[in-house]
């Protein structure tokens, strides 16, 4: 149990355009989703957390404009990347935690790797 | 001091010995604590869960954790080549309500066949 899916596993788009990214828990709930975005031979960053039917919360430092959350059900969020830029270029992942379990296990995606050209 | 403390290796063991991987957290109220395995170019899985003082074992896998010196660690056992990654040590500093995991930088393994 607890599997996470993440689509698109691969995008390469042009400067300027949007980018949607999708995570589904499939066979569990989660009210809550994170958003994460990895740089090459660097650590997990925490970008934002995502609760069902609220605003997502963005760590410092984040654009809340830029990267759109969106966690209309409890197995999905979504994560669009407006006008990206190459600088946008990174390894996004999206994790779930289980609804029922306080101790907050977190179950990632396999990743969405970005490449802005 | 960071709040997940990690050395970033590499870590090289030769095969079919044991790996031992350690991490220290600040947080002197933390409940629960998680090892992660992330292979090259993929996503993190979560390999061990530990909640409570004392050992945990799963198969090759035993999680330590001593909340009285914020220090959880992660042992391997028969090490293969196929346990080479990065190990991330994550810790949930607020347990319920609002939550928020802590990974460390994570701990290069490398098995030497």
């Amino acid at each position: 149990g607890a599997v996470v899916s993440q689509h698109p596993s691969r995008v390469i788009c042009k400067s300027g355009t949007s980018v949607k990214i999708e995570c589904r828990s499939l066979d569990f709930q989660a009210t809550t989703m994170f958003w994460y975005r990895q740089f090459p031979k660097k650590s997990l960053m925490l970008m934002a957390t995502s609760n069902e039917g609220s605003k997502a919360t963005y760590e410092q430092g984040v654009e809340k404009d830029k990267f759109l959350i969106n966690h209309a059900s409890l197995t999905l969020s979504t994560l669009t990347v407006t006008s990206a830029h190459p600088e946008d270029s990174s390894f996004y992942i999206c994790s779930a935690s289980l609804d029922r379990n306080k101790y907050n296990e977190q179950f990632f995606g396999p990743g969405t790797r970005l490449t802005v050209l | 001091q960071k709040e997940v403390e990690q050395n970033s290796g590499p870590l090289s063991v030769p095969e079919g010995a044991i790996a031992s991987l350690n991490c220290t957290y600040s947080d002197r109220v933390s409940q629960s604590f998680f090892w992660y395995r992330q292979y090259s170019g993929k996503s993190p899985e979560l390999i061990m869960s530990i909640y409570s003082n004392g050992d945990k074992e799963d198969g090759r896998f035993t999680a330590q954790l001593n909340k009285a010196s914020q220090y959880v660690s992660l042992l391997i056992r028969d090490s293969q080549p196929s346990d080479s990654a990065t190990y991330l040590c994550a810790v949930n500093m607020r347990p319920g309500g609002y939550q928020k995991v802590t990974f460390g930088t994570g701990t290069k393994l490398q098995v030497i066949p």
